[in-house]
Formats: structure tokens, C-alpha cells, sequence
């Protein structure tokens, strides 16, 4: 079955660091692929998604590019500001049966000033 | 952008009581609507899926009799904790599938607390 594999946390960085989160994905055919992110308290905001081979998503000054050779979909940012504190989720949707997304287990980011 | 209104944002029980968590998409037609419960080590566990107008799909090792799900309309889910205990207690959010356009949309979540 769909699987998704994320870098386990907690990730501390100083302000104005690069941000590297991991993520992998096992799944059938040609998945679509999200980054979710979860501020303290509430629930799951679309930060990013790439629906198709080498699509690069991107928002927020946060990057990610869909992998198919190496079944990856990392989350980039060049330099993370205190306001990017959150958790991260990477999932993916691989278009079969009940529209479900598969979640990694999450990635707590904590900047500090 | 779509919005789903989750309700209430906390809410503190007495053991044995029920509880209603209501999910409403306010500007698209879900047909689809998850309901997850959140860990505090942060995993996200889907409890079931529900589409409008049938019963729901629960997951393995979700008491379906327990956690009652209902999505009588394409604009509101609600799932309902039944006699809950305090290991009932746990953040749960919601997420609304847009038959339109195919997006996922979650609530803000519920911290339900079983005292």
C-alpha cells in the first residue's frame, strides 16, 4: 500500500538557516504530492503541492520538487524566520479508492531568533 | 480560498457523556469528508471516511458504535464522541474534499478534554 516516510523531528534551527525536510513515498502509479503545515493549536494548511513528475511546488519562499527516480518530495527553504515554527506534514493522494491522503508522521520545526 | 468551520475549538467533558464535533464547508460541496484524531506526538490517525448521504467507512480498531459519524448534507459532517473516557481525549480535526475542484481542505480542530 501508499506509504509516506518523512524526516523524524524535532528539527531546531537559528533564524535565517536553510531548512531541509526530508520525504519519501511508496505508492502505485503516479501519485500527487503535498506539504502540509500545522501551526500551534490548529488544524492542516496546504503549503505546497506537485501533481506530476519534476513539478516543482512552491510558496511561502518554501520549495518542493516531485522526484520520481528517487521517490522523494523534500521540503526546502533557503531562510527560516521564527514565523515558520510548526509542524509539517508530507502526504501524498494516489488516486485509488476513497480519495484518502497518506500522511508522514509529521516534522516538528522550532526557530529560534 | 475554501474554508471549513470546525466547532467547537475545545470543549471539557464529564466521563460518560457525548460529545458533537461539527465540520461545515462554507463555500464548496464536500463529498467527502475525513475525520482524523491527532496524537501528541503529532501523528495523524484517520478514523473514518465519510460520504454524503451513505455511512460512513471506518478504519481498523475504530469503534464505529463509539465515534458516530454523520454527513447528511454536502456542507456538514459531524462526528460524535458517546459516553467518552478520558482516554477519548485528543485534538481532532476534520478535512472536506471538494467535489469541484478535488482540493483538500481541513478544519482548525478540536481539543476535546474527558475529565
Amino acid at each position: 500500500g501508499d506509504s509516506v516516510t518523512q524526516m523524524e523531528g524535532p528539527v531546531t534551527l537559528s533564524e535565517e538557516a536553510f531548512l531541509t525536510i526530508n520525504c519519501t513515498y511508496t505508492a502505485t502509479g503516479y501519485p500527487s504530492l503535498f506539504w502540509y503545515v500545522q501551526y500551534p493549536g490548529e488544524g492542516l494548511q496546504l503549503l505546497l503541492k506537485a501533481t506530476k513528475a519534476d513539478d516543482k511546488g512552491s510558496n511561502k519562499g518554501f520549495e518542493a520538487t516531485y522526484r520520481k527516480e528517487t521517490t522523494s518530495f523534500h521540503l526546502e527553504k533557503g531562510s527560516v524566520q521564527v514565523s515558520d515554527s510548526a509542524v509539517y506534514f508530507c502526504a501524498l493522494y494516489s488516486g485509488a479508492g476513497s480519495y484518502q491522503l497518506t500522511f508522514g508522521k509529521g516534522t516538528k520545526l522550532s526557530v529560534i531568533p | 480560498g475554501a474554508v471549513v468551520s470546525q466547532h467547537p475549538s475545545w470543549v471539557i467533558c464529564k466521563s460518560g457523556t457525548s460529545v458533537k464535533i461539527e465540520c461545515r464547508s462554507l463555500d464548496f460541496q464536500a463529498t467527502t469528508m475525513f475525520w482524523y484524531r491527532q496524537f501528541p506526538k503529532q501523528s495523524l490517525m484517520l478514523m473514518a471516511t465519510s460520504n454524503e448521504g451513505s455511512k460512513a467507512t471506518y478504519e481498523q480498531g475504530v469503534e464505529k458504535d463509539k465515534f458516530l459519524i454523520n454527513h447528511a448534507s454536502l456542507t456538514l459532517s459531524t462526528l460524535t464522541v458517546t459516553s467518552a473516557h478520558p482516554e477519548d481525549s485528543s485534538f481532532y480535526i476534520c478535512s472536506a474534499r471538494d467535489r469541484g475542484l478535488g482540493g483538500y481542505t481541513f478544519g482548525s480542530g478540536t481539543r476535546l478534554t474527558v475529565v
